[in-house]
C-alpha cells in the first residue's frame, strides 16, 4: 500500500510564483487535511476536507486554496508564494468519524526566496 | 535535511532506561489525544492514543497517561532503544467528528548508546 503520497518532496519558488502541492491517498479515507510545520513548532492545520466537494479552513488558511474533486486527491495551491510560506507541508488522511487515526505523508519541503 | 528538532526541548536518555515525555494541552473540551513520533525527514507516525474517559492506556513498550484535572499528558517508553530517537508530539482533537488536531511543539528524544 502506498498510503498517503505527496509530491514533490522538495520545491524552491520565487516570491509571487504559484504552485500546487499534490496529495493522494489509496486507503479510501474520506477525511484529508493539510498541515504546515515550522522549525521548533508543532504542525498547524491549514485546510481540511471531510469528503469530496467539501472543504473548510483550519488554523492558518491565508494564502492557500484547496479543492476536493475526488476522494483520493487533495491538492494545496499557493497562488502567490511569500517567504513566510517557507515550511514543510504534510498531508494527512483518516476514516470518518470521531477519534480515528490520521495517516501522514512524507512531507513537501518548500522554500520561497 | 533541516531538522524539525531545532529549538525543541530535548530529553537525553541512556539506552535501556525508561523515558517520560510530557505535554500540556490547551482545550479542556478535547476528548481524544494522540502521541506521534517523527523521525528526521519523515511524516508523523501514530504511536498511541487515549480517549478522555480513560486515564491510562498501554501499548507495546509505551504507556500514555492523561490527567484531565491539570490538562496534562505523558508518554512513557520502556527500555528505550536507539530506534526511539525522534521528535515526539502530542496532539489533541479539537474538531470532534472532523478530527482537527492541535499539535504540541514537540520533544526531541535522544537515546545515547
Amino acid at each position: 500500500n502506498a498510503g498517503v503520497t505527496q509530491t514533490p518532496k522538495f520545491q524552491v519558488l520565487k516570491t509571487g510564483q504559484s504552485m500546487t502541492l499534490q496529495c493522494a491517498q489509496d486507503m479510501n479515507h474520506e477525511y484529508m487535511s493539510w498541515y504546515r510545520q515550522d522549525p521548533g513548532m508543532g504542525l498547524r492545520l491549514i485546510h481540511y476536507s471531510v469528503g469530496a466537494g467539501i472543504t473548510d479552513q483550519g488554523e492558518v488558511p491565508n494564502g492557500y486554496n484547496v479543492s476536493r474533486s475526488t476522494t483520493e486527491d487533495f491538492p494545496l495551491r499557493l497562488l502567490s508564494a511569500a517567504p513566510s510560506q517557507t515550511s514543510v507541508y504534510f498531508c494527512a488522511s483518516s476514516y470518518p468519524g470521531m477519534n480515528t487515526e490520521a495517516f501522514f505523508g512524507q512531507g513537501t519541503r518548500l522554500t520561497v526566496v | 535535511g533541516e531538522s524539525v528538532g531545532l529549538h525543541l526541548p530535548t530529553l537525553s536518555v541512556q539506552e535501556g532506561d525508561n523515558s517520560i515525555i510530557n505535554c500540556a494541552y490547551s482545550n479542556s473540551a478535547s476528548d481524544y489525544f494522540i502521541w506521534y513520533k517523527q523521525e528526521s525527514g519523515k511524516g508523523p507516525q501514530f504511536i498511541i492514543d487515549i480517549r478522555s474517559n480513560m486515564d491510562k492506556r498501554q501499548g507495546q513498550r509505551v504507556t500514555v497517561l492523561l490527567n484531565k484535572t491539570v490538562k496534562h499528558l505523558s508518554l512513557q517508553i520502556a527500555a528505550t532503544q536507539p530506534g526511539d530517537s525522534a521528535v515526539y508530539f502530542c496532539a489533541e482533537n479539537y474538531g470532534g467528528a472532523t478530527n482537527k488536531l492541535i499539535f504540541g511543539t514537540g520533544t526531541l528524544l535522544a537515546v545515547q548508546p
